[in-house]
């Protein structure tokens, strides 16, 4: 199957600074990605959907301005969490569409952010 | 709406065994596509199988075959000859013809006994 990566697996951060994570399909272009937060024995909850060459589209809740997204090129999306909370501690994850009309999402490993 | 339901929050099953795991789908759309998904405690995501809503036969992927019975819009995953490593989160999801998210189910936690 497709391989989607996602960088960093891990990060702690003080609180106030920014995180970037990045999200990458390795062996096809997806021209949409999608970003997602999972709290802990929850399912996940998906925050934005990030398409190549325009802006997010975000789900009601979601503050774009504290969760910046960026899908600069086919295979590369940005998720930047600004000024950091601990309560923006969380696993987050993003998955890449394949442009079958199946549209199966391929999954990163995910991130686990911890803000002190 | 679409919504998705996995009514058994945790399932054990006894290795070398059978075992289903069920999802029910509630949706106007007359063409969808059914996921179902596997996460170990690792955190990441698996892609298992795909039934699409016009699939006259019901998908198989190795041990993993989806019972899909679209009058009651259920899509159950059945697992046979559980092993070990089967051990994870499942969730079911769904996606419609005209949309490109997916709605996921609360998941439901397989425990395989040795």
């Amino acid at each position: 199957g497709a391989v989607v990566s996602q960088h960093p697996s891990w990060v702690i951060c003080k609180s106030g600074t920014s995180v970037k994570i990045e999200c990458r399909s390795l062996d096809f272009q997806a021209t949409t990605m999608f970003w997602y937060r999972q709290f802990p024995k929850q399912s996940l909850m998906l925050m934005a959907t990030s398409n190549e060459g325009s802006k997010a589209t975000y789900e009601q809740g979601v503050e774009k301005d504290k969760f910046l997204i960026n899908h600069a090129s086919l295979t590369l999306s940005t998720l930047t969490v600004t000024s950091a909370h601990p309560e923006d501690s969380s696993f987050y994850i993003c998955s890449a569409r394949d442009g079958t009309p199946k549209g199966t999402q391929y999954f990163g490993p995910g991130t686990r952010l911890l803000v002190l | 709406a679409q919504k998705i339901t996995q009514t058994q929050p945790g399932m054990f099953v006894q290795e070398k065994e059978a075992v289903t795991l069920d999802c029910t789908y509630d949706t106007s759309d007359p063409s969808y596509g059914l996921f179902w998904y596997k996460q170990p405690s690792s955190g990441e995501m698996i892609f298992l199988i795909y039934q699409g809503s016009y699939d006259q036969q019901n998908a198989t992927e190795g041990r993993y075959s989806l019972n899909f019975q679209k009058a009651r819009k259920s899509a159950n995953l059945v697992i046979s000859a559980s092993q070990l490593g089967d051990s994870a989160m499942y969730f079911c999801a769904m996606r419609d013809n005209y949309g490109q998210n997916f709605v996921f189910g609360p998941g439901t936690r397989l425990s395989v006994l040795p």
